[in-house]
């Protein structure tokens, strides 16, 4: 059973263009984090949310931490090849934490 | 900025043979975690470890699987007779104090790939 739902699975745009991408559960999470993994590379932390309704900005990057703490979405606005990269969303519960399958951005010069 | 190293980098083994992937996390941290990710696949959680013992395990960590910190810096992962569905890329992670909300530390991987 998949405990963290991401979609779109893949995604390709045009340099430029803004996107969501979202992370959903039917669980609670203490927090919620976001991860960037390059390949042959670990995951690397963009940001943890932890408060419902939660909003982070990095940059062209904003976090949302759905007010349930079940979802969460990362959107990017007017997108550059360097964003592209695995996006991980990552649910904390108790001690450990779970990753969803990850989102593919690709993006086009 | 201190880093979570891991050792080898690409691992290479035949069928049945055991194996140790190595992991130096960071000096003051005290969680530590294994993942594997198979190609194109999802990172799984395998591990987590505090206070010289496990603290939770996934259904991936049979009894093939092992941890040990054999001293105050390494981390290490032993699956003792490979299987081709171990082939994978194995991570270690570590964090610090302060909850499990702080950001756990990646290491680049092993690549293991078995024959």
């Amino acid at each position: 059973t998949q405990l963290l739902e991401q979609s779109p699975q893949f995604l390709s745009i045009q340099e430029g263009e803004n996107l969501t991408v979202y992370c959903n559960s039917s669980s609670v999470f203490s927090s919620l984090q976001w991860y960037r993994q390059e390949p042959g590379e670990g995951p690397v932390l963009l940001v943890t949310v932890v408060t419902g309704g939660e909003v982070k900005k990095l940059k062209r990057l904003t976090f949302q931490f759905g007010d349930a703490r079940k979802d969460s979405s990362l959107h990017i606005t007017a997108a550059q090849p360097g964003d592209t990269g695995l996006y991980l969303c990552a649910g904390v519960q108790r001690r450990d934490m779970r990753f969803g399958a990850g989102t593919r951005l690709t993006v086009k010069p | 900025e201190p880093e979570v190293t891991q050792t080898p980098s690409h691992q290479v083994t035949q069928m049945g043979q055991e194996v140790i992937l190595r992991c130096v996390p960071i000096s003051n941290h005290l969680y530590f975690y294994w993942y594997r990710q198979i190609l194109g696949q999802k990172v799984e959680f395998l591990v987590s470890f505090y206070n010289n013992e496990i603290s939770e395990k996934s259904e991936i960590f049979d009894d093939q699987f092992s941890v040990e910190r054999p001293d105050g810096s390494n981390f290490t992962l032993k699956i003792r007779s490979t299987k081709l569905e171990d082939s994978a890329m194995y991570f270690c992670a570590s964090r610090g104090t302060g909850g499990s909300d702080q950001p756990q530390h990646f290491g680049d991987g092993t690549r293991l790939s078995i024959l």
